[in-house]
């Protein structure tokens, strides 16, 4: 069982907007302003795509965007298109001896 | 551009032993944190250990720790993991990635190496 919560799919159809959520407790998600999100496509390495909640590296759509309130960070895709198809993971930094945790991923369909 | 490119990894007995290698270009490795990062098939990703710029810090998974012990050599720009003791529970993609050390981002991964543990 993964540390952070995550849906295990969500689907939409192109253009079409999605959250995918997050969540976590107080020693994680909810204590700090430290979660991340990646992509990953099959057979690919992580993409980093949101980090420090709501920041998006250089390169990264703005229809990617992240947020949180309390222990619950989401990420919302907006004008989903098909190449969005893959699976997201949120992580986030943690208070315990283990320093980052993981959720235990989320595919995304674009129908 | 930063490149990680990982090596090392196939197939081992369990109680076997094997040492993965990453090796960093197109940034300043020994400015860094790097991490190993662990994906079993099929499943979700786990985090396995990570060590600060200089080698000063260590943080070991509970899962691996007294077993693996990751290094660096920076005037090689290379990153290691030594793992000892394998179980068939140790078969994944083994990824290293660069790290942000205050907010565990992991900004740059590798195409990661498989190993499997198996008889």
């Amino acid at each position: 069982q993964s540390a952070l919560t995550q849906p295990a799919s969500v689907s939409g159809s192109p253009g079409q907007s999605i959250t995918i959520s997050c969540t976590g407790t107080s020693s994680d998600v909810g204590g700090y302003n430290y979660v991340s999100w990646y992509q990953q496509h099959p057979g690919k390495a992580p993409k980093l795509m949101i980090y420090e909640v709501s920041n998006r590296p250089s390169g990264v759509p703005d229809r990617f965007s992240g947020s949180k309130s309390g222990n619950t960070a989401s990420l919302t895709i907006s004008g989903l298109q098909a190449e969005d198809e893959a699976d997201y993971y949120c992580s986030s930094y943690t208070s315990s001896s283990t320093r980052v945790v993981f959720g235990g991923g989320t595919k995304l369909t674009v129908l | 551009q930063v490149q990680l490119v990982e090596s090392g990894g196939g197939l081992v007995k369990p109680g076997g032993s094997l040492r993965l290698s990453c090796a960093a270009s197109g940034f300043t490795f020994s400015d860094y944190y790097m991490s190993w990062i662990r994906q079993a098939p099929g499943k979700g990703l786990e985090w396995v250990s990570y060590i600060s710029s200089s080698g000063s810090t260590i943080y070991y998974a509970d899962s691996v720790k007294g077993r693996f012990t990751i290094s660096r050599d920076n005037a090689k720009n290379s990153l290691y993991l030594q793992m000892n003791s394998l179980r068939a529970e140790d078969t994944a993609v083994y990824y290293c990635a660069r790290t942000d050390g205050y907010s565990m981002t992991f900004d740059y991964w590798g195409q990661g190496t498989l190993v499997t543990v198996s008889s």
